[in-house]
C-alpha cells in the first residue's frame, strides 16, 4: 500500500477484555515495529519483526501483550485482559532495511481507551 | 540498552527566532540519529537524520549536529516559523530499534 494503514483508528474497551491491534505496513518492508504512546508522552518500544520472526521483544510491558506477522506483512498486536493503563496510541511502522539504521514510516496508530 | 534523553520539555521562541533541542544518548555504538516531528494528533514524521560518521547535516531551516565522543547531538531551526510549531522527538538507534528521546514540544510565538 502506500503508507502505513492501522486498524482500528479508535477503540473503547472495558477493563478486562481482550483487543486485538492491527498494522498493514508499506509493501515490501521487511522490518516492523510497534510503539506505545501514552497521552503527552514519548514513544515506547513494544516489539519489532523482521520478516514473521520477532528478534526484539524486549519492549512488551507484560505477558498480557503478543504480537504477531505473518507472510511477513500483516501484524496484529493482542493485548490480552486489558488494564486502564493500557489506554495510549499504539503506533506501528516499517522500514525497508533490516537494520533499523534508516529512517521508520509510521501509520496513524490505534487509540485505545481502557473504562 | 539504549538510553536518551531530551531538552527541553518544552520550548517558547518568537517566530523568525532560532530553536535549538538537544539530546544525549547512552550505547556507545549507536549509529544513526534521526529526528521526528509530530503535529497534534498526527503520525510522527521523519524530518531529517545523521549517521556517526558525519558531525554535521544540514537540511533548508533544519540542521543536526552530532557529537560522538560526547554522545550528543541537536536540532537546529532558524527562522522558525508557526508551522513549525510541534513536538519533536530525537532518537537513536544501533541494530535492532529506535529509542526516542522523551519529546520537546515547541510554540512558536507570533
Amino acid at each position: 500500500g502506500a503508507g502505513v494503514s492501522q486498524s482500528p483508528s479508535n477503540k473503547v474497551t472495558e477493563k478486562g477484555k481482550d483487543v486485538e491491534l492491527r498494522c498493514d505496513p508499506i509493501s515490501g518492508h521487511t522490518a516492523l515495529y510497534w510503539y506505545r504512546q501514552s497521552l503527552g508522552q514519548g514513544l515506547e518500544f513494544l516489539i519489532y519483526f523482521q520478516g514473521n520472526s520477532a528478534p526484539d521483544k524486549s519492549g512488551l510491558p507484560s505477558d498480557r501483550f503478543s504480537a504477531e506477522r505473518t507472510g511477513g506483512s500483516v501484524s496484529t498486536l493482542t493485548i490480552q485482559r486489558t488494564q486502564q493503563e493500557d489506554s495510549a496510541v499504539y503506533l506501528c511502522a516499517s522500514s525497508s532495511r533490516q537494520q533499523s539504521n534508516y529512517g521508520y514510516t509510521f501509520g496513524s496508530g490505534t487509540r485505545l481507551t481502557v473504562v | 540498552g539504549e538510553n536518551v534523553e531530551q531538552h527541553p520539555s518544552t520550548l517558547s521562541v518568537q517566530e523568525g527566532d532560532s530553536a535549538v533541542i538537544k539530546c544525549t544518548y547512552s550505547d556507545s555504538a549507536s549509529n544513526y540519529f534521526p529526528w521526528y516531528k509530530q503535529e497534534l494528533g498526527k503520525r510522527p514524521q521523519l524530518i531529517i537524520d545523521i549517521r556517526s560518521n558525519v558531525g554535521e547535516k544540514k537540511d533548508q531551516r533544519i540542521a543536526v549536529t552530532l557529537n560522538k565522543t560526547a554522545k550528543h547531538f541537536s536540532l537546529h531551526i532558524t527562522e522558525t516559523q508557526p508551522e513549525d510549531s510541534a513536538v519533536y522527538f530525537c532518537a537513536a538507534s544501533s541494530a535492532s530499534k529506535i529509542i526516542f528521546g522523551s519529546g520537546t514540544r515547541l510554540s512558536i510565538r507570533p
